[in-house]
């Protein structure tokens, strides 16, 4: 079964404190891996889309990164401001164009 | 900039009432979705139109419907609302070659 699975679910970041969120996936070739940032009661924020193993793209204090079977997100140095649920999502072959198979999402807190 | 707009952010309905939400993009895009995301269960793909007039059953069809009568437009309908209606709705528009899809503010219904 095509699946995109997050962990963790909750990650407490002292402002400074560099983690990583990771996003594993399943699915039957891969078309593209995105990752979107959520605000409380808003719509989700795309961030970036990648397309094929070893690629990286960066974005202020996040990185992001994609292997074979899972992707990560880098946040270097992260500040308050960056608490937000980040959701990753992937479109795969075999799909309807534009179907993305979501994963649950990492809720990340930063303490100043 | 990425223009997507939902006709409420919150909404409260009574249960049985037939409910209308309506998402506009200013893109000119092709491929619009709609979407529900719940606490624990993520974001599961309700309805997606890929022309005018055209539309396709997502994940979770039952108990609603849509209309798409002008490119810039589309209407997800709950025919008679129930209780586990309650949720956050959420309208995408994109999923062209690139499969990014790009979302708009959400609307907070409640079925009481």
């Amino acid at each position: 079964e095509d699946q995109v699975t997050q962990s963790p679910e909750a990650l407490r970041l002292q402002e400074g404190e560099s983690s990583s969120l990771n996003c594993s996936y399943t699915v039957s070739g891969l078309r593209g891996l995105f990752w979107y940032r959520q605000d409380p009661g808003k719509g989700p924020e795309f961030l970036f889309t990648l397309y094929s193993a070893g690629e990286e793209k960066e974005k202020e204090r996040l990185k992001a990164t994609l292997t074979k079977k899972e992707s990560f997100l880098h946040i270097t140095a992260p500040k308050p401001e960056d608490s937000a649920t980040y959701l990753c999502a992937a479109a795969y072959y075999g799909g309807s164009q534009g179907n993305l198979i979501f994963g649950k999402g990492t809720k990340l807190s930063v303490k100043p | 900039d990425v223009k997507v707009t939902q006709s409420s952010r919150y909404l409260v309905k009574r249960t049985g009432e037939k409910v209308f939400l309506e998402c506009v993009q200013d893109m000119d895009h092709e491929n619009m979705f709609w979407y529900r995301q719940d606490p624990g269960l993520g974001l599961r793909l309700i309805y997606f139109s890929y022309d005018v007039k055209m539309k396709e059953k997502g994940d979770i069809p039952e108990g609603y419907s849509v209309s798409r009568e002008k490119k810039e437009r589309f209407s997800l309908i709950l025919e008679s609302a129930s209780t586990n209606q309650t949720s956050m709705y959420l309208c995408a528009y994109g999923g062209d070659s690139t499969d990014t899809q790009y979302f708009g503010p959400g609307t907070r219904l409640t079925v009481l």
